[in-house]
């Protein structure tokens, strides 16, 4: 099956910038999509197709994804982007969806 | 408002069975796919599946397959999840997701709220 892999935790200090990074096999060919969980909530889309921004997400939120790593980037980190932080993308081998661990955001 | 609700959790004993049921408001309901993803207390995002907007296609996690059946019925603009022969480590909270296609690939842009399945004796 499809392996995802992310840092358990990354800490930034506010107004720095943050990188997420996201392994898998050749993942440069696939889709990758981005959500932020707060404790207690639902998940949010913040970043879909590698770079996408949906409606009402913030510039501030960027994707790439190259090679063997897809990469989230949050700009001027604010106190409010501490979060978990999950990638996602479909594996059409086993027609299965495939979420990485999870990469728990610090704001210092 | 464009929204999911999730209900039909609650606590069963090992070996139990339930049903999950998800109604969507606000959208056009039956043009889109529906996931179920769950997510253990404490724990990462778990996919459980996926059933295409009219039921065309159905697929599985492993760890669910032969044991969960998802269905819909776009007149009442819900999603279904049977759950069978449940187990301790089918405790979660379950969401349902939207999924959104846009270049031919698919991705989760409304989510509901969650409902907490716990199996416990």
């Amino acid at each position: 099956s499809y392996v995802l892999t992310q840092p358990p935790s990354v800490s930034v200090a506010p107004g720095q910038t943050a990188r997420i990074t996201c392994g898998g096999n050749n993942i440069g060919s696939k889709s990758v999509h981005w959500y932020q969980q707060k404790p207690g909530q639902a998940p949010l889309l913040v970043v879909y197709d590698n770079s996408d921004r949906p409606s009402g997400i913030p510039e501030r939120f960027s994707g790439s994804n190259s090679a063997n790593t897809a990469t989230l980037t949050i700009s001027r980190v604010e106190a409010g982007d501490e979060a978990d932080y999950y990638c996602q993308v479909w594996d059409s081998s086993t027609v299965h969806e495939v979420f990485g661990i999870g990469t728990k955001v610090t704001v210092l | 408002e464009v929204q999911l609700v999730e209900s039909g959790g609650g606590l069963v004993k090992p070996g139990g069975s339930l049903r999950l049921s998800c109604v969507g408001s606000g959208f056009s309901f039956g043009s889109y796919s529906m996931n179920w993803v769950r997510q253990a207390p404490g724990k990462g995002l778990e996919w459980v599946s996926v059933m295409s907007s009219r039921g065309g296609y159905i697929y599985y996690a492993d760890s669910v397959k032969g044991r969960f059946t998802i269905s819909r019925d776009n007149a009442k603009s819900s999603l279904y999840l049977q759950m069978n022969s449940l187990r301790a480590e089918d405790t979660a909270v379950y969401y349902c997701a939207r999924n959104e296609v846009v270049r031919g690939v698919s991705h989760s842009d409304l989510w509901g709220r969650g409902t907490l399945v716990t199996v416990s004796s």
